[in-house]
């Protein structure tokens, strides 16, 4: 079975930075695309930002676009989010979610979760 | 960005009775291949969500029959044939043609 663990979550200031990991296992890691979703304590979901088998293309949602910065490893099987400049609006818990095709994700993480508050 | 607009937003169910979700967006979901990628999760409480259908019909391995999905260009649902219990959570359509893909507000169903 697909498992995607998710690390890194916290509380942070605002302006301060953290790195989310995701630990991937039980498929090919290195063919898939891969992305973010974030959702804010009992609200909807977000698309945060992708990136491609080989981590060379990488798409963002406009509000964090310049502050958050995807990266992948594919020989450990790792997805990453590095995040800085940190607001209140980023708090949320942030999934880390397979896509298995075109237009689609299937398999969720079970999510960490980012406070920014001082 | 495509708005991603569902209808209603709370939908008391009854078990046994079937429901429905209406998702519209803001462009035509049609992609440039023909598909069209707009897909349904469940979000049951306490936990991650779970994809049920995606590129509008085609439903997952493992989830219930009774739920289906159709519509075209705009117009989307989602139905359940005849609700259970365990389909309490909240659903949400997610677009997948256009970036950034955008997902709508959510329904929340519960039981009545």
């Amino acid at each position: 079975e697909v498992q995607l663990v998710e690390s890194g979550g916290g509380l942070v200031q605002p302006g301060g930075s953290l790195r989310l990991s995701c630990a991937a296992s039980e498929f090919t890691f290195s063919n898939y695309w891969m992305n973010w979703v974030r959702q804010a304590p009992g609200k909807g979901l977000e698309w945060v930002a992708n990136i491609d088998p080989d981590g060379s293309a990488k798409y963002y949602v406009d509000s964090v676009r310049g502050r958050f910065t995807i990266s992948r490893d594919n020989a450990n099987n790792s997805l990453f989010l590095q995040m800085s400049s940190l607001r209140a609006e980023d708090t949320a818990v942030y999934y880390c979610v397979r896509a298995p095709e075109m237009g689609t994700v299937d398999y969720w993480g079970q999510g960490t979760l980012v406070a920014v508050s001082s | 960005d495509v708005v991603m607009t569902q209808s209603p937003l709370p939908l008391p169910v009854t078990l046994g009775q079937p429901a429905s979700i209406s998702c519209r967006s803001s462009q035509s979901l049609v992609y440039s291949d023909g598909n069209t990628y707009l897909n349904w999760f469940q979000q049951r409480p306490g936990q991650s969500p779970r994809r049920l259908i995606y590129k509008v019909s085609k439903r997952d391995s493992g989830v219930p029959d009774r739920f289906s999905g159709s519509g075209s260009g705009t117009d989307f649902t989602l139905k359940i044939s005849r609700v259970e219990a365990e389909d309490v959570g909240v659903y949400y359509c997610m677009q997948g043609t256009h970036w950034p893909w955008t997902f709508g507000q959510g329904t929340k169903v519960e039981i009545q």
